[in-house]
């Protein structure tokens, strides 16, 4: 069966800050998309970054950066210099191999970011 | 960039009425589209996978009777929570895949998530 945890339900920074969000995963599939998403109160899904289980170079975006390591099945992000902006639920989530036009998610707990000025 | 729009945003109802959220691909054609369920504080659940042309297939532990969904166009899905109780009351949120991206029989197109629709069952 597929599982996402996030073990850090509550995490709270001051502002400038790094922050580091934990992701692991469990799968049987060799093939398999990973993503994370930012939820903020208004409560719409923002897409932030997917990568396919081939790719293991971690990822670099501004002030986001992922580390996917496949060997202990995780994929965590990193937020350098946090800003209150960031505050939001993060979800982590994995998604079984797609064909045609499938591919469900499976989502972690979540992790509610708080950044304070 | 695709947009998946759902509607309405926000509904409330008096228990035992049926309420209906469209779920709308506006710019790309979706065979598939999914339904989750997120109540407050928790994460996103899969409620079912809205095939088009055919019967949704439910996650286990969902009532297909409760929750009915119809995906009658390339572009659009229904759920319908029919008589609606207040622990119904939830945050739902549909998805949709580009079908016109794919690489092979792999298909690489972008999830695209709707804003969500929240309701209230009093």
């Amino acid at each position: 069966a597929q599982k996402v945890t996030q073990a850090q339900t509550e995490i709270s920074v001051v502002e400038k800050e790094d922050v580091t969000l934990d992701c692991v995963y469990e799968t049987r599939d060799t093939t398999y998309y990973l993503f994370w998403y930012k939820q903020p109160p208004s409560g719409e899904l923002v897409f932030l970054i997917r990568r396919n289980s081939f790719d293991e170079q971690n990822e670099i975006s501004g002030r986001y950066s992922w580390n996917f390591q496949k060997s202990t099945s995780s994929f965590n992000f990193t937020i350098t210099a946090s800003q209150v902006v960031d505050s939001a639920v993060y979800f982590c989530a994995l998604s079984e191999v797609i064909y045609n036009q499938g591919g469900k998610l499976i989502f972690g707990q979540g992790t509610e970011l708080s950044v304070k000025p | 960039g695709a947009v998946v729009s759902q509607h309405p945003s926000w509904v409330i109802c008096k228990s035992g009425t049926s309420v209906k959220i469209e779920c709308r691909s506006l710019d790309f054609q979706a065979t598939t589209m999914f339904w989750y369920r997120q109540f407050p504080k928790q994460s996103l659940m899969l409620m079912a996978t809205s095939n088009e042309g055919s019967k949704a297939t439910y996650e286990q532990g969902v009532e297909k009777d409760k929750f009915l969904i119809n995906h009658a166009s390339l572009t659009l899905s229904t759920l319908t929570v029919t008589s609606a109780h207040p622990e119904d009351s939830s945050f739902y949120i549909c998805s949709a895949r580009d079908i016109l991206v794919t690489s092979g029989s792999l298909n690489t197109g972008e999830l695209f998530f709707g804003e969500g629709s929240r309701l209230t069952v009093l």
